[in-house]
């Protein structure tokens, strides 16, 4: 089946720094990505669609400003927290729909989990 | 989406049929069923998904009630590895994908 990575699996940073999670698909075209939030003991949460060639669509109660997305090609979504603070803390997962198949039929990347100290 | 139903948890003996249901009471006409799962600290994997008709693949079976308010997944010889958290999740063919609680399915030895 179709694979989606992400890259870092695990990232430690300082409160008041930024990170960058690049999502890939790595044998197929994606014009749409989707990013989640996971906390512990918690369901996925949709952060945001992914969008090559346009803005991202944010879902309610997600700041556009702090969680920056840029959708560079057809094969890479990006999700930057800035000014990461430990309330930031949580597991990261993208997903892309397959190609030729149910838009719902997703492929998710193994997921980054992210620690602001 | 329709809201979807789950028991929290679950367990069964490894070789044996796990069947998982979910209730969909208020599904609407134009809206799938999906199932996923999750094992711990991994991203979700799509399982299997279905509209009306009963569906299988290698994974796992889907039956859907012929009212359609409620489906049951069966993983034909749980395995050890089959021990996750599934989602059973309405929604329409281009909507999001909107996860609740899942039932958490230990398969004991």
């Amino acid at each position: 089946g179709a694979v989606v990575s992400q890259h870092p699996s695990r990232v430690i940073c300082k409160s008041g720094t930024s990170v960058k999670i690049e999502c890939r698909s790595l044998d197929f075209q994606a014009t749409t990505m989707f990013w989640y939030r996971q906390f512990p003991k918690q369901s996925l949460m949709l952060m945001a669609t992914s969008n090559e060639g346009s803005k991202a669509t944010y879902e309610q109660g997600v700041e556009k400003d702090k969680f920056l997305i840029n959708h560079a090609s057809l094969t890479l979504s990006t999700l930057t927290v800035t000014s990461a603070h430990p309330e930031d803390s949580s597991f990261y997962i993208c997903s892309a729909p397959s190609s030729g198949g149910a838009y719902n039929e997703q492929f998710f990347g193994p997921g980054t989990r992210l620690t602001v100290l | 989406d329709a809201k979807t139903t789950q028991p929290p948890s679950m367990d069964c003996a490894e070789g044996r049929a796990a069947n998982l249901p979910c209730n969909h009471s208020t599904i609407s006409g134009n809206e799938y069923v999906y199932w996923y799962r999750q094992i711990h600290s991994q991203g979700p994997q799509y399982i299997i998904h279905g509209l009306k008709n009963n569906e299988t693949n290698e994974m796992a079976s889907l039956i859907i009630t012929e009212d359609r308010k409620s489906s049951t997944l069966i993983l034909p010889h749980a395995t050890l590895r089959d021990t996750a958290v599934y989602y059973c999740i309405v929604t329409g063919a281009n909507s999001k994908l909107t996860f609740g609680k899942g039932i958490t399915l230990s398969v004991r030895p």
